[in-house]
């Protein structure tokens, strides 16, 4: 286990609705990195957070945001979900400027009908 | 940006031989090379990594090569076990900070 937790497990949505996804890093990581998961595929990078500010960002639209906390931990917010967005979520967390080593958490499963 | 390709995309063995899965990036600036195993209804486990000045890193059963020049790496695995049988991916960063980039992954089967 790493360490890094994530809720729900798993989600349900319909096109249009916006949906917010949790994450908590591992003890002693200040960076929670956020992919996005389709059937089949490898994980494509969505956006980064380190110390609160977003520190990169993939090839994703403006309705995926996020925020960090003081405590570390992170939000994925999705805005007019699209039916395409059905994937696995994943949070990986990593310490930054010391290694680059990031772990994953279990994922959010999120489907949209 | 980096494209990794990964190869094969599936991958069948017998228990106790070897699986070798094969990676090429496209990103000169990439000097992280990490290895995941997914299994069904997990995250990804990073189970070993590379990183651009070393050539070669083995873990007990698993290791990885790395050619710089040739812009590809791959992952060994000998006397497979059943247990190995999950999907595995590679993938390439600029190291720290920076996103990792995944090829689509390779599912391994380990026949008893």
């Amino acid at each position: 286990e790493t360490g890094v937790t994530q809720s729900p497990t798993h989600l349900i949505k319909t096109r249009g609705q916006q949906v917010t996804l949790r994450c908590s890093s591992q003890s002693g990581h200040n960076t929670v990195s956020w992919y996005q998961q389709a059937l089949g595929q490898g994980p494509q990078f969505i956006f980064q957070y380190y110390r609160e500010e977003e520190n990169g960002r993939g090839n994703f639209p403006p309705r995926f945001s996020g925020l960090q906390f003081p405590n570390y931990s992170s939000e994925l917010n999705v805005n007019a979900l699209e039916l395409d967005d059905s994937a696995l979520y994943l949070c990986a967390s990593s310490s930054g400027g010391v290694g680059d080593e990031q772990f994953f958490g279990p994922g959010t499963r999120l489907t949209v009908l | 940006g980096e494209n990794v390709e990964q190869h094969p995309s599936t991958l069948s063995v017998q228990e106790g031989d070897s699986a070798v899965i094969k990676c090429t990036y496209s990103d000169s600036a990439s000097n992280y090379f990490p290895w995941y195993k997914q299994e069904l209804g997990k995250g990804p486990q990073l189970i070993i990594d590379i990183r651009s000045n070393v050539g070669e890193k083995k873990d007990q059963r698993i290791a990885v090569t790395l050619n710089k020049t040739a812009k590809h790496f791959s992952l060994h695995i000998t006397e497979t076990q059943p247990e190995d049988s999950a999907v595995y991916f590679c993938a390439a960063s600029r190291g720290s900070g920076y996103a990792l980039n995944f090829g689509k992954g390779t599912s391994l089967l380990v026949t008893p």
